[in-house]
């Protein structure tokens, strides 16, 4: 049972642009819900986190905004660099439950 | 204070072996978290422990897997008579404390290969 659903699966964007990778959850148990970024041949590192009882958040050039009606959440990434290539996974947890999305493959082009 | 440290990052197993995965949390936490990652594809998780008690199996394969978390040294992963299918990274997370926004740091993962 996928809990978490990430899209899209991969996604390019130009060096400058936005990139936006979009998650929906199923649990409304869940109560905390971060991104990772993972690069090739490392462990996932945390990027963002956001709780349900607030919309948005915003760490320089990446912001998380959460729709909890519609139990969705986004990562943005403005002004997107070459050097955040990577791929980015978000999660949903509860205690000590944290279930994963598939990941979205981000290629920023020069 | 170092990161969560796994060892091997690279193992090569022949069917039928058995492998051994160790995870050290960062200094301080007391729960550990593994997952099993395959070539693209998202983190699923396997099993929670706190130290000497297993937490949450539910993820983890019923045979010839297991995990323990002892009171001194690192965590193990342990998974008998191995198979192809098993070739995977194996990620270790620890975290501080239980409940709500506890962060997990990874570690870089041992990358298991069946042959």
């Amino acid at each position: 049972q996928q809990q978490v659903k990430q899209s899209p699966q991969s996604l390019i964007v130009q060096k400058g642009g936005i990139s936006i990778i979009n998650c929906a959850y199923e649990n409304t148990a869940f109560d905390y819900f971060p991104w990772y970024q993972q690069f090739p041949g490392k462990g996932p590192a945390l990027l963002i986190a956001i709780r349900p009882d607030v919309s948005e958040k915003k760490e320089g050039r990446f912001t998380i905004s959460f729709n909890k009606s519609a139990k969705q959440f986004s990562l943005h990434i403005m002004d997107s660099q070459p050097g955040d290539s990577a791929t980015y996974f978000c999660a949903a947890s509860m205690r000590n439950d944290m279930r994963f999305g598939a990941g979205t493959r981000l290629t920023v082009k020069p | 204070n170092a990161g969560v440290m796994q060892n091997p990052r690279h193992l090569v197993r022949r069917r039928g072996q058995e492998a051994r995965l160790r995870c050290s949390p960062m200094k301080g936490h007391s729960h550990v978290y593994w997952y099993r990652q395959l070539p693209e594809e998202g983190l699923k998780f396997m099993v929670y422990l706190q130290k000497e008690n297993i937490i949450d199996e539910s993820g983890m394969p019923k045979e010839r897997f297991s995990a323990e978390f002892p009171k001194e040294g690192p965590s193990i992963l342990r998974i008998q008579q191995v198979v192809r299918g098993d070739s995977a990274a194996y990620f270790c997370a620890s975290s501080q404390t239980s409940g709500t926004n506890n962060e997990q740091f990874f570690g870089p993962g041992t990358r298991l290969t069946v042959l």
